[in-house]
């Protein structure tokens, strides 16, 4: 049972455009929500991360939206760069078994044409 | 600044072999994670640790065993390798507070014939 779901599994954009990746999530306990991004051969590395009291979250370029009534999150990139080719990972993190337990997606790669 | 540190990177095994991949953190975290990534499948938790002395299981611990001794290291064994461990194990650390994210090394690509 795949909790966290992103169903696009690559996505191409011009250099300069948005960059929209999406996650859908089934369990209601999950209360924060992370990205990661991951470039070939090297670990994820932490995005930008939302709370589920609250609905957006900026940092720059990168902005998380999150929908609690879809269960639906979504990572805008604005402008899109060629360095933003990787592959992004959504996560969502509950409390379970007296830790935070957290379940990733399989991920979307993004590829930004120059 | 390490942060996360796996050892070895690559590792070829056959089948039935044994070992013990190494993961090391200085940033005093109290958790500390195993995932195995396989394409299509995303990351998935094979074992973890709350903190020293401590372990529990993950999604996928069959055929896995872990151990943190001290706090900054967490150990992944094998001990009898099979073709299906085939994958990259990645290890992660975090602050045991809410929302915290975790910080990842680089990987071991392990590859079992």
């Amino acid at each position: 049972d795949q909790q966290v779901k992103q169903n696009s599994p690559s996505l191409s954009v011009q250099e300069g455009r948005i960059s929209i990746l999406n996650c859908d999530y089934t369990n209601s306990m999950f209360d924060y929500f992370l990205w990661y991004k991951k470039y070939p051969a090297e670990g994820p590395t932490f995005l930008i991360s939302i709370s589920s009291i609250k609905d957006k979250n900026e940092d720059g370029r990168f902005t998380v939206f999150l929908n609690k009534s879809a269960k639906h999150l979504s990572l805008h990139i604005v402008p899109s760069q060629p360095g933003d080719s990787a592959v992004y990972f959504c996560a969502a993190s509950a409390r379970s078994g007296g830790y935070q337990k957290v379940t990733f997606g399989t991920g979307t790669k993004l590829q930004v044409i120059p | 600044n390490a942060g996360v540190t796996q050892t070895p990177k690559f590792r070829v095994l056959k089948t039935g072999q044994s070992m013990t991949l190494l993961c090391a953190q200085d940033m005093n975290h109290e958790y500390m994670y195993w995932y195995r990534q396989d394409p299509g499948m995303g990351l998935r938790l094979i074992h973890y640790s709350v903190g020293e002395g401590t372990t529990a299981k993950g999604e996928v611990p069959d055929g896995y065993n872990v151990s943190r001794l001290k706090k900054q290291n967490f150990l992944l064994g094998l001990e009898s390798a099979a073709p299906s461990q085939t994958s990259v194990y990645f290890c992660a650390s975090s602050h045991q507070d809410r929302g915290q994210p975790q910080h990842f090394g680089d990987g071991t690509r392990l590859s079992i014939l």
